[in-house]
């Protein structure tokens, strides 16, 4: 298994400023993602954290909005850019400790991000 | 592209009643479906991962079945307690190339209310 730490826990932030969201774990995993659960809503993917390069987005989000770093294989951090009302809600972390197909995800708490 | 759907969106039961919950998915190509728990606001707590070559998991009073041929899943919890209560997601691990690897399609939950 593994454990993840995700910071800040929650915030409450003014339009126009930059979040920046930790998570690390505690032990080395091959698969980071990003996860945004908005309000009432279920988990949408905002992109693959690869360790050394540029995160993989998915469609409708980009690297100047949520730019994504990944210095190693236990940590990496997602900053929300820019921040809009629009952009209130739970951001997640995840990871697939293996490369393989019978590898179970774990997430983390979550950030639970207001913009006013 | 993959859909996740579970039905019903909501349920509320006394204590002690059997819960079911279902997860419907369109492509049978997945890699591996995960049940979580996430609590109001909160992060996800895996509670069950079946492999595709399985059928079912259980785990205390949750069993998971699998059938990839109709695309469908279920969640058993037995004699529920309120402290269930809780939003049940599934997740379905998509099959496909490298770069698709690891990426999960989620299901919108299903909100369960247990009344003492």
């Amino acid at each position: 298994s593994a454990v993840i730490s995700q910071k800040p826990s929650r915030d409450i932030c003014q339009r126009g400023t930059s979040l920046t969201i930790q998570c690390q774990v505690d032990s080395q995993v091959t698969m980071m993602f990003w996860y945004r659960q908005q309000p009432g809503q279920s988990l949408t993917l905002i992109a693959t954290a690869n360790q050394g390069s540029e995160a993989t987005y998915e469609s409708g989000f980009v690297i100047d909005k949520f730019p994504i770093s990944r210095p190693n294989l236990t940590f990496s951090t997602l900053t929300v850019s820019n921040m809009s009302p629009e952009d209130s809600s739970i951001y997640l972390c995840s990871v697939l400790p293996r490369f393989r197909e019978n590898t179970e995800a774990f997430f983390g708490q979550g950030t639970r991000l207001t913009v006013v | 592209k993959q859909e996740v759907t579970q039905i019903p969106a909501a349920l509320s039961v006394p204590e002690g009643e059997n819960l079911v919950l279902n997860c419907s998915f369109t492509d049978s190509a997945i890699y591996n479906l995960q049940w979580f728990r996430q609590d109001p606001g909160k992060g996800l707590t895996s509670l069950l991962l079946i492999q595709s070559s399985q059928r079912e998991q259980t785990s205390g009073r949750l069993n998971a079945s699998l059938d990839k041929s109709s695309g469908r899943s279920t969640l058993y919890i037995a004699a529920s307690q309120p402290g269930d209560s809780a939003t049940y997601l599934c997740a379905a691990l998509l099959s496909g190339t490298t770069d698709s690897w690891g990426k999960f399609q989620f299901g919108a939950g299903t909100q369960v209310v247990v009344t003492p």
